[in-house]
């Protein structure tokens, strides 16, 4: 089966500008994390999202946000970026039950100038 | 919140088994995963232990114990392509995941 698959795979902003990403998860899972990945800071956890709920938030500014889809599809925005967004953006999917390992998308590798 | 400790750094020979540690300090802490890293890759997943002891899948074993707020990953017959980063991650009640910094391997020949 498809895994997950995130939209698109490298992109490049000015400061200033927003930005929308997405990802499809895996056919079922209805559980979409998303997380950003920095040299510096490592793996963080931005947001998940469940039944087009948010369940979770991290500690990032308001600046980012999500939104899941009825399809269970999922898209983060950031607005106002900044050099420090720069990053890799991770999706993960789950099935949302029992804990059973999230499954990640390769992911979309931002770069702000 | 959760904060979680791993070697920045594990050099092996092939063939040769491996332990990655990690310490955590968290609260509403549920388990332990596991995640493998390649260069330019996405992290997938390993393992997880809700519960103290050891979890085998094959040349991969998770141990976890709560009373020490410790676990680790052991790889044995190490091969060249487990060279990567390897994160712990706490699951908090949300399923949230905290990662750890990453253990960066190295398996030479």
């Amino acid at each position: 089966k498809a895994g997950v698959t995130q939209t698109p795979r490298y992109l490049i902003k000015t400061r200033g500008q927003q930005v929308t990403l997405s990802c499809s998860p895996i056919s079922g899972h209805r559980s979409v994390s998303w997380y950003q990945q920095t040299p510096g800071q490592g793996l963080q956890f931005l947001f998940e999202y469940f039944s087009e709920t948010q369940r979770n938030k991290g500690n990032f500014p308001g600046r980012f946000s999500g939104r899941q889809f009825s399809n269970s599809r999922s898209e983060m925005n950031v607005s106002t970026l900044e050099l420090g967004d720069s990053a890799l953006y991770l999706c993960a999917s789950r099935t949302g039950g029992g804990f059973d390992g999230y499954t990640f998308g390769s992911g979309t590798r931002l770069t702000v100038v | 919140g959760q904060s979680l400790e791993q070697p920045s750094e594990v050099t092996a020979v092939e063939g040769a088994i491996v332990q990655i540690n990690c310490t955590y300090q968290t609260s509403g802490f549920y388990g332990l995963s596991w995640y493998q890293q390649h260069d330019g890759g996405a992290p997938t997943f390993l393992s997880y232990n809700a519960l103290d002891g050891l979890e085998e899948t094959g040349r991969f074993s998770s141990f976890l114990s709560r009373s020490d707020s410790y676990g680790y990953l052991l790889l044995q017959e190490l091969q060249m392509k487990d060279s990567a980063s390897y994160f712990c991650a706490g699951n908090n009640a949300g399923n949230m995941l905290t990662f750890g910094g990453g253990t960066r391997l190295m398996v030479k020949p």
